[in-house]
């Protein structure tokens, strides 16, 4: 595997289920973020992870809840979410270092609340 | 608040045809970052362009190139001899200086090309 997997690819929820989303980099980076794309708006950033610590929250309800175990690894717990909370949830890494800290994405998890 | 504006939600272009992208933004910081990402209807977002503020010379990746107007705060993406894997949605983005990897993200343009 290269780059930043996400699983599960698609996935459909009720408003009482509790899921996870899981994002893996293999890149050697030391940062990972949760972006969220729904329709017709731009790409909203949720969290920032640097060297597992979080380093922001963007205002992110609490039914949300990220969890960074190691530089690999990224998860988003999902828990009672409104049908609103649908969307595209990307994945991303990058190095920080001194410069443009490209961001390199994973493939989405498309998330549907029923 | 850094604002990323991208006033043209679809644009179409002719295979091997040159199309122009618009983006405009908004910040008061004098130390940023400007890309263009491509998102294909595999999802995945690509990195196509980037560009240093500091820089005054306009960023070139083969056949895609910026027109990086600081004064006016304009970036916008020049396609050239446009090919069929060029359809994609493709997003402006904006990083400041001194942040962490927080983008900030225009609405996106959804390029269609004509064989």
């Amino acid at each position: 595997e290269t780059g930043v997997t996400q699983t599960p690819r698609h996935l459909v929820m009720g408003m009482t289920n509790k899921k996870s989303l899981k994002c893996e980099q293999h890149l050697g980076h030391n940062a990972m973020y949760w972006y969220k794309q729904s329709a017709k708006k731009p790409l909203e950033l949720m969290f920032v992870y640097s060297l597992e610590e979080r380093v922001e929250n963007n205002s992110v309800p609490s039914r949300f809840s990220p969890e960074c175990p190691n530089s690999s690894h990224l998860f988003l717990h999902l828990h009672t979410l409104q049908p609103e909370d649908s969307a595209l949830y990307l994945c991303a890494s990058s190095q920080l270092v001194t410069g443009a800290n490209v961001l390199t994405f994973g493939a989405g998890s498309r998330l549907t609340v029923l | 608040a850094q604002t990323v504006t991208q006033s043209q939600p679809e644009m179409s272009v002719q295979e091997a045809e040159t199309v122009t992208l618009s983006c405009t933004y908004d910040t008061s910081e004098s130390d940023y970052y400007l890309f263009w990402y491509k998102q294909p209807p595999s999802r995945q977002m690509i990195l196509v362009i980037r560009q240093e503020a500091y820089k005054q010379q306009n960023a070139t990746e083969n056949r895609f190139s910026v027109n990086f107007q600081k004064a006016a705060k304009s970036f916008s993406l020049k396609i050239s001899d446009s090919q069929l894997g060029d359809a994609a949605m493709y997003f402006c983005a904006y990083r400041g200086g001194t942040s962490y990897g927080k983008l900030t993200f225009g609405q996106g343009t959804i390029l269609t090309v004509h064989p």
